[in-house]
């Protein structure tokens, strides 16, 4: 059974430009979630998708956003990327994301801003 | 304001002994924790889940203890492993709905041959 699939693995920006990240879950997941990593920081939540839908939100600006197709899979866009934004950036997927159901990460995409 | 705190960076274990990792938090609302191990360049992979209803959880060599009344969870690995090298995250959510999770900041564990 496939991961979770996330492309592409490194990306290089400058600041002032956009960026879009792809996540494909785990075939039958409908859940979806994404992630920023930095170093110190642990992981940091950015939000969570559920049938098309925004379902969570975590504290970050709104130059972060997201979508998710009818076929789950989900990307998540930058906007005017600040130097702050460098991170991993880490999607994962469960069925339902209800209760007692464990998220499974992808590898990550790895963005660095210049 | 850090719900989920790992307060060990690192820890170095000779391998064939037991590895404790730890974590507290201090949102009482929290009722399921997890423990993933992430290695360089990967994503981080689920390890071992206890709900809040039991205070131990076993999968071979990794059990889980929670203590709900210190707010205190710990991860034992048994017998430690070269393999078992790696960054530990501590995460919990709250079991109702569909709440995010709540990471702490890892430690890292290396297993001394």
């Amino acid at each position: 059974k496939a991961g979770v699939t996330q492309t592409p693995r490194y990306l290089i920006k400058t600041r002032g430009q956009q960026v879009t990240l792809s996540c494909s879950p785990i075939s039958g997941h409908r859940s979806v979630s994404w992630y920023q990593q930095t170093p110190g920081q642990g992981l940091q939540f950015l939000f969570e998708y559920f049938s098309e839908t925004q379902r969570n939100k975590g504290n970050f600006p709104g130059r972060f956003s997201g979508r998710q197709f009818s076929n789950s899979r989900s990307e998540m866009n930058v906007s005017t990327l600040e130097l702050g934004d460098s991170a991993l950036y880490l999607c994962a997927s469960s069925l339902e994301g209800q209760g007692g159901q464990p998220q499974h990460f992808g590898d990550g995409t790895r963005l660095s801003i210049l | 304001d850090q719900q989920v705190k790992q307060n060990s960076p690192s820890l170095s274990v000779q391998e064939g002994r037991i590895s404790i990792l730890n974590c507290d938090y201090t949102n009482s609302m929290f009722d399921y924790f997890l423990w993933y191990k992430k290695y360089p360049a990967e994503g981080p992979t689920f390890l071992i889940s206890i709900s809040s209803i039991k205070d131990k959880n076993e999968d071979g060599r990794f059990t889980v203890f929670l203590n709900k009344s210190a707010k205190h969870l710990s991860l034992h690995i048994v017998p430690s492993q070269p393999g078992d090298s790696a960054v530990y995250f501590c995460a919990a959510k709250k079991n109702i709905g569909n709440e995010k999770l709540t990471f702490g900041t890892g430690t890292r564990l290396t297993i001394i041959p």
